[in-house]
């Protein structure tokens, strides 16, 4: 069926370190791939989407690379910063009203 | 940018009770959703909501459950009666087209069934 898989629940990094949070789908099909960022006490909100024209979304320094060959939108960042410390969501939109999401990789950044 | 509100923030109530939460989402939104968030857990979708009906729902979605938006007020989700296994926290989130649109999410109201 169709599923979003994030291997890794807790990821800590020093500052200024890169990041790297994986992600990989199952599906039959590709699906519209999102990554979600919810800080802590907020609401999840949207950090960058995949195109259908296989450009590489950006935002806040975070990019991510859609590889259907391997099933797999992992968010990248070249250096770590103590703000981005929060909980990341993975997750598919399967052509439908409704996104299907990761377990979460919880970001913690230290000094 | 455009925000969800949630109320109430925080609801507990006693197993078999009726809960209703309330969601206000963005003003020009057409499509409203829950998901649910069992502590420890992944997000879960429950249901989304379009032109007055519900679209889609997932297993989740219990015959105890309902949604509705009446004109011009709040996107509710109603649970009667509640059972033990209904604690969770509910998003709400709404966005304006389906699809690979962006929903804006609410901060969530956390239910405590005792």
């Amino acid at each position: 069926g169709d599923s979003v898989t994030q291997t890794e629940g807790l990821v800590t990094l020093t500052e200024g370190l890169p990041v790297m949070l994986n992600c990989t789908y199952q599906s039959t099909y590709s699906p519209f791939l999102f990554w979600y960022v919810q800080h802590l006490n907020e609401a999840p909100k949207l950090l960058l989407k995949s195109f259908t024209d296989n450009k590489r979304p950006e935002h806040q320094g975070f990019h991510a690379t859609l590889h259907k060959s391997s099933s797999s939108f992992h968010l990248q960042k070249s250096s770590a910063q103590l703000s981005d410390s929060a909980l990341y969501y993975c997750a598919a939109n399967y052509g439908n009203e409704k996104i299907t999401f990761g377990a979460g990789t919880k970001l913690t950044i230290k000094p | 940018g455009p925000k969800v509100l949630q109320i109430p923030s925080h609801q507990i109530i006693d197993m078999g009770q009726m809960v209703t939460l309330n969601c206000d989402p963005v003003s020009n939104h057409l499509y409203f959703y829950w998901y649910k968030q069992i502590l420890g857990q992944q997000m879960e979708f429950l249901v989304n909501f379009y032109n007055g009906k519900v679209m889609e729902k997932s297993k989740l979605f219990k015959d105890q459950f309902s949604v509705e938006r009446p004109d011009g007020s709040y996107f509710t989700l109603k649970i009667q009666p509640t059972a033990l296994e209904d604690s969770a926290v509910y998003f709400c989130a709404s966005s304006y087209w389906g699809g690979d649109a962006e929903q804006f999410f609410g901060p969530g109201t956390r239910l405590t069934v005792l």
